[in-house]
């Protein structure tokens, strides 16, 4: 079985400072691993996937995401927070034999000017 | 292409009453998925169509739920005899390569039940 955890529900920063939003999963397979953002009333947005490829993975927005495996994480930063940057965001998990998303229950960011 | 396209955006209903939405994935994408997000959770896979072909549901989806995709392209989500816990954010999804790895989501349809 798969499934990730995000520590914290809740992230403040302030703009220009360094994002940090934690993800760890589960799998007993090699997983892919995800990062989505959700904007309040909107569907999902892909930021980032890791597919097995680089473990250093960049996304839009200036998010970036490391894969782990000795510490089965998947963590999103960005060097410098924009207001723009305060929205939902969720970290997934799929196996490459199945063909589903495992979300975690999300982080909302806020960012303070 | 405007991306996955879904309708209404918002419903309420009252509890009891039949729902349907109406998912029009991306052209040409073949796999189509639904998902389920209530509030203050992550979304919840419920079923996913290979062209026609609904090839997984989850145990989520009661038989009040049910989804189809008649002709490979639109889906729509019906459920019967709504009751307050069916209040949340469904979300469609499609993509092109028959992963999920690919997907694009819409919108969502947000549906409260009074």
């Amino acid at each position: 079985a798969q499934s990730v955890t995000q520590l914290g529900s809740h992230v403040s920063v302030s703009e220009g400072a360094l994002v940090l939003l934690r993800c760890n999963y589960s799998s007993s397979v090699p997983p892919y691993l995800f990062w989505y953002v959700q904007y309040p009333n909107q569907g999902l947005q892909l930021l980032l996937k890791y597919t097995s490829a680089a473990t250093l993975v960049k996304g839009i927005n200036g998010f970036e995401a490391e894969f782990k495996k000795s510490e089965t994480s998947f963590h999103l930063t960005k060097p410098s927070a924009h207001m723009s940057d305060a929205a939902e965001y969720f970290c997934a998990v799929s196996a490459p034999n199945t063909d589903k998303l495992i979300f975690g229950t999300g982080t909302r960011l806020q960012v303070f000017p | 292409d405007t991306g996955v396209s879904q309708n209404p955006r918002h419903k309420i209903t009252k509890r009891g009453q039949n729902v349907t939405f109406r998912c029009d994935p991306i052209s040409e994408h073949n796999r189509l998925y639904w998902y389920r997000q209530t509030l203050g959770q992550g979304p919840e896979f419920l079923t996913y169509f290979q062209n026609e072909a609904q090839l997984e549901k989850s145990r989520l989806l009661s038989d009040r739920f049910s989804a189809e995709r008649p002709k490979g392209s639109f889906s729509t989500l019906e459920i019967q005899r709504t009751e307050q816990g069916d209040s949340a954010m469904y979300l469609c999804a499609s993509s092109s390569r028959g992963t999920i790895i690919e997907a694009f989501f819409g919108q969502g349809t947000r549906l409260t039940v009074v």
